[in-house]
Parts: structure tokens; sequence; C-alpha cells
């Protein structure tokens, strides 16, 4: 199983600032279909399933406001919220979608400092 | 736009079978180009894929849960299903279904997901 390892558990912001998620996979995740890393977000508010808004390691999910970006290779990825809202507080997962079975991190729960 | 609602108790008891439905809408569960994945998470806890099925009818089961999995599809009417057998109090979790497009592999979109807790 490739284990997905996320930092931190948890991060307070201020609003209008930059917050960082970190995702490392055990292994190598690129896709030699399309040569594009098999990685995806998710935004989980509470009592809501998860929303994707990332995919393919920076794809932004349609309708996801531009200040959410994801970034990385390899064994190591970001997702990065440029300025912090309100509207932001979540849990945030990676999953790896490159071989199954399909896992997630652990999540990294983002609150307003 | 698919659509999906997990439907079953939300009670069982230890060492039982755990039933759950999940019915979808806004496309046929047999057009294809999709495929239907289950997904459990504890109270306060990640995220656990269990498996998956095609509308042909094959099916992909995380390891860890492998020889307890039973997911199945019901075309006629819409819908897949879940049953977990011999559970205990570790498989208390909101059940999630999930659509995954062909070729995708991230799980959009999602039902509202349902509670099951395993006590006697």
């Amino acid at each position: 199983d490739i284990v997905m390892t996320q930092s931190p558990d948890s991060l307070a912001v201020s609003l209008g600032e930059r917050a960082t998620i970190n995702c490392r996979p055990s292994q190598s995740i690129l896709s030699s279909s399309n040569n594009q890393d098999s990685l995806a977000w998710y935004q989980q508010k509470p009592g809501q399933p998860p929303k994707v808004v990332i995919y393919w390691a920076s794809t932004r999910e349609s309708g996801v406001p531009d200040r959410f970006s994801g970034s990385g290779s390899g064994t190591d990825f970001t997702l990065t919220i440029s300025s912090l809202q309100a509207e932001d507080v979540a849990v945030y997962y990676c999953q790896q979608y490159y071989s199954s079975p399909l896992t997630f991190g652990g999540g990294t729960r983002v609150e307003i400092k | 736009q698919v659509q999906l609602q997990e439907s079953g108790p939300g009670l069982v008891k230890p060492s039982q079978t755990l039933s759950l439905t999940c019915s979808v809408s806004g496309d046929s569960i047999n057009s294809g180009g999709y495929y239907w994945t289950w997904i459990r998470q504890p109270a306060g806890k990640g995220l656990e894929w269990i498996g998956r099925i095609y509308a042909s009818g094959i099916t992909n089961y995380n390891p860890s849960l492998k020889s307890r999995i039973t997911i199945s599809i019901d075309t006629s009417r819409n819908r897949f299903s879940l049953d977990l057998s011999s559970v205990t109090a570790a498989d208390t979790a909101v059940y999630f279904c999930s659509a995954v497009k062909e070729g995708a592999n991230w799980f959009d979109p999602w039902g509202q997901g349902t509670l099951v807790t395993v006590s006697s």
C-alpha cells in the first residue's frame, strides 16, 4: 500500500495569510500514461462529505477559488491557500490514485488564528 | 450531474452484517464512464477506501477488509450496495458512496454519508 503522510496535523493561520499543507507518498505516484502525478486534494467541512479541490497534483477543480493551488512532484506535494478566508476552515486530505488500494493522508485541520 | 444517496440501518449488532445501498440519480449507473465506490470515516478520523465496482460487476476491494466485503450493483434499480460482515465496534463510521470517472480516479461526487454504529 502507498502510505500518504500529511503534515502538519493542524495549523492556525490569520485571515489573509498563507496556509501550506504537505503530503508525502511513500513511493512515486507518477502516472506513466500521462506523466502526471496521481494526487488529489480534498476539503472537508464539518458534517459534509469531502470535496475535491485539486487533482493531478496541480489542476484546480472547476469552481474552486484560485487562492487554492497544488504543487510538487515525486514524493513531495503541497496544497497552498494563498490568502486564507473564513470559509476555508476545514480539514484537508491528500489522496493517491496511482495504485490500489487508493489511500488518503491523515488530514490537516486548518483554523483561523 | 450525478447525485448519490446512501441508505441503510444506522445501528448494527456486533458480529452481524452491515448492509448499505447507494442510490444514483442524474445518470444511468450502467451508462459507462464511471465506477462506483465506498469510503468510510470513523468519527473524528481520516478516510478509508473500502472498494469499488464497475457497471460490468467487476470489483476491487481494500485488502484490509477484503475477506468481509461484498460490493454489488443493481443496474435495474440504478444503485449499488455494500455488505460488510462480522462487524465490530471498529466498523463504526460514516459510510460514503462516491462516483469516480474512469481514467480520473479521484472521488467526485460524494453522497452525504450515513452513520453506522456497531453496538449491542
